[in-house]
């Protein structure tokens, strides 16, 4: 168990449908990362929050959007869903907001998106 | 734009013999930083080890080490004396300082196959 919690573990919706995943980052941590796996596009930064403000922003589409929250847990957003959107979702967590030897970024298990 | 490349889509190697796992990166930031991930089929990306691009050695965790070139612009993973449970898919990412962006950048991976 690395300390992150996604939830939930799979979902499977249709297309035009709305859906929100879940991350609780590690305790202590500040930053969370979203980031999309699909087998086409490989592992893709989507954005990232620290202590609460928007700190980067990936290829995140304008259907998507994120929010982390005062308690540090961060909701990422699918709307419109597309056939193109199923993929595997990750959430990471860090200390910092950089990236670095001593601000490893842990990931979660992932949500696994099925549109159908 | 800071790029990953690794080019061998799949390796096979015989238990207990060694494997380097390829990784050249692209940047024009002298600020940079590397890492190496594993995900295991169950899905969950394992931080395995980081090399600075100021690090005047190589790193080293145990029985992963990082072949670091810089000139050559090359981060290449090392496993030593493999185990079953190596067999997974290993990631090389690159964070750097530039700009006030903080993202971690993926290569697409290599698959990496240990034989009994």
């Amino acid at each position: 168990d690395s300390g992150v919690t996604q939830t939930p573990k799979h979902l499977i919706t249709a297309t035009g449908q709305r859906v929100t995943l879940r991350c609780s980052p590690r305790s202590g941590d500040l930053s969370v990362y979203w980031y999309q796996q699909s087998l086409d596009q490989g592992l893709q930064f989507l954005i990232q929050y620290y202590n609460g403000e928007e700190r980067a922003k990936g290829n995140i589409l304008e259907r998507f959007s994120a929010q982390q929250f005062p308690d540090l847990h961060s909701e990422l957003n699918l709307s419109s869903l597309e056939l193109g959107d199923s993929a595997l979702y990750f959430c990471a967590s860090s200390v910092g907001a950089q990236p670095s030897g001593a601000n490893v970024l842990t990931f979660g298990a992932g949500s696994r998106l099925t549109v159908l | 734009a800071q790029k990953i490349t690794q080019t061998q889509p799949g390796m096979f190697v015989q238990e207990k013999e060694a494997v380097t796992l390829d990784c050249t990166y692209d940047t024009s930031d002298p600020s940079y930083g590397l890492f190496w991930y594993k995900q295991p089929s169950s899905g969950e990306m394992i931080f395995l080890i980081y090399q600075g691009s100021y690090d005047q050695q190589n790193a080293t965790e145990g029985r992963y080490s990082l072949n670091f070139q810089k000139a050559r612009k090359s981060a290449n993973l090392v496993i030593s004396a493999s185990q079953l449970g190596d067999s997974a898919m290993y990631f090389c990412a690159m964070t750097y300082s530039g700009a006030g962006s903080y993202q971690l950048t993926f290569g697409k991976g290599t698959k990496l196959s240990v034989i009994p």
